[in-house]
């Protein structure tokens, strides 16, 4: 398997405009996680997925932001419009949670710049 | 709010000598115990899971876990320059399937 995918792995944008984040999970896991990290905040959990379904969503810091998961194999994360406090990395993981087996697989990662 | 704490260093250490790495805990429902590395510039990627009291080796990676005291450590021994990155610290509470992260400890390994 190729890993989680992530596209595109740079962005840079001006702010105002609409940003679009593509992750690909490892095929078979039932989870799906956005993450964003930055020096000041750390890892943070925006938001995590169940079987296409979203779950938990309270890390999403504003409505600016929002995520979709249309099958198994696709997940977005959009903003808009986008603002320069939104420079981070942004990460998608995917894990399948069972016996002895929840080890969370990270993407590279998304490197985003908002000017 | 379940917390997880770590200092984030840096950690200095010469080649060859034990890094020890430390990450505590406020949830004492507390089941599992991950630690992640990541190299600058990189994912982080899981090296140790734990989840039960005591040590647990693998390779020159020994992860320690004290629920007790609720605290789980890293230590790597014959620290390598290649060992020098950030260790995150994860842990998931018996009531959910989602671990909480710590902010890491950034560890270097000096030649």
């Amino acid at each position: 398997d190729a890993g989680v995918i992530q596209s595109p792995r740079h962005e840079v944008t001006e702010m105002g405009q609409e940003v679009t984040l593509r992750c690909k999970p490892i095929s078979g896991h039932d989870y799906l996680f956005w993450y964003r990290q930055t020096m000041m905040r750390g890892l943070e959990l925006l938001i995590y997925f169940n079987n296409n379904v979203p779950i938990d969503d309270s890390g999403m810091p504003e409505d600016r932001f929002s995520a979709k998961m249309p099958n198994a194999s696709f997940s977005t994360l959009k903003i808009q419009p986008s603002e320069p406090r939104d420079s981070a990395v942004y990460f998608c993981a995917s894990s399948v949670v069972g016996f002895a087996e929840e080890t969370q697989y990270f993407g590279p990662g998304t490197r985003l710049l908002v000017l | 709010q379940k917390e997880v704490e770590q200092n984030s260093g840096p950690l200095s250490v010469p080649e060859g000598a034990i890094a020890s790495l430390n990450c505590t805990y406020s949830d004492r429902g507390s089941q599992s115990f991950f630690w992640y590395r990541q190299y600058s510039g990189k994912s982080p990627e899981l090296i140790m899971s734990i989840y039960s009291n005591g040590d647990k080796e693998d390779g020159r990676f020994t992860a320690q876990l004290n629920k007790a005291s609720q605290y789980v450590s890293l230590l790597i021994r014959d620290s390598q320059p290649s060992d020098s990155a950030t260790y995150l610290c994860a842990v998931r509470s018996g009531g959910s399937y989602i671990p909480t992260f710590g902010r890491g400890t950034s560890l270097i390994v000096h030649p």
